[in-house]
């Protein structure tokens, strides 16, 4: 059974940059969540989708975030203009139906912003 | 609102002894408790979860967990632990929005 994966692992940019994250959930997931996780905290939530559609977003989400997930499938987290504060921990997790089913975390996205 | 509190922010044990490690939560309702565990530069493993039933939930790695509605309290024990439990780890608490409120975690050391 292949586990929630996130592309890349690291990624070290310069502000002000663009920066694109993947994520690929369980098979058979059809809900997704992005959280956010800062040094000394647990993680935040940002956003999820149910298959494609988008339901709900964290106020930390700014304008400069966007997420999408076509065909319901994988997912992307797109940070425009980076800034420092935007360096953190970025976890993808998914989760088969709208019940009580556990989220499973992929190993994250550690992002570095210089 | 909700909410989980993590009280201790670290905690030292020796090999072979016993842990516990404390979880509050605040939430309106019967909420559903999970404790997950997170090794160095790595994601969230699930180690159980509570939904209703039996209070004193079993999970992986002889870990186990109790919830006491009256405390509001979801406590992780081990009866021995070992230098691989070395983690940090996360109570975690969900909703009805599905979403995931999560303490600040606990850190465990573990000395030989």
């Amino acid at each position: 059974d292949t586990g929630v994966s996130q592309d890349p692992r690291h990624k070290i940019t310069k502000r002000g940059q663009n920066v694109t994250f993947r994520c690929d959930p369980i098979s058979e997931h059809n809900r997704l969540y992005w959280y956010r996780q800062t040094l000394g905290q647990g993680p935040e939530f940002l956003t999820y989708f149910q298959n494609e559609a988008q339901l709900e977003k964290s106020r930390l989400l700014s304008d400069r975030f966007s997420a999408e997930r076509p065909k319901g499938s994988f997912s992307t987290l797109e940070i425009q203009r980076t800034e420092q504060g935007d360096s953190a921990m970025y976890l993808c997790a998914s989760s088969f139906g709208a019940g009580v089913y556990e989220q499973y975390f992929g190993p994250g996205t550690r992002l570095t912003v210089t | 609102a909700q909410s989980v509190t993590q009280p201790d922010i670290h905690i030292t044990v020796s090999e072979g002894a016993s842990l516990e490690l404390r979880c509050n939560y605040s939430y309106g309702a019967t909420p559903y408790l999970f404790w997950y565990v997170q090794s160095p530069g790595q994601g969230l493993q699930l180690l159980l979860k509570y939904f209703s039933g039996d209070t004193l939930v079993q999970g992986i790695k002889g870990f186990e967990a109790e919830f006491k509605r009256s405390q509001s309290s979801f406590n992780l024990r081990k009866p021995s632990v070992h230098w691989s439990d070395a983690a940090e780890y996360f109570c975690a608490l969900r909703g009805s929005n599905y979403k995931l409120t999560f303490g600040k975690g606990t850190l465990l050391t573990v000395n030989p």
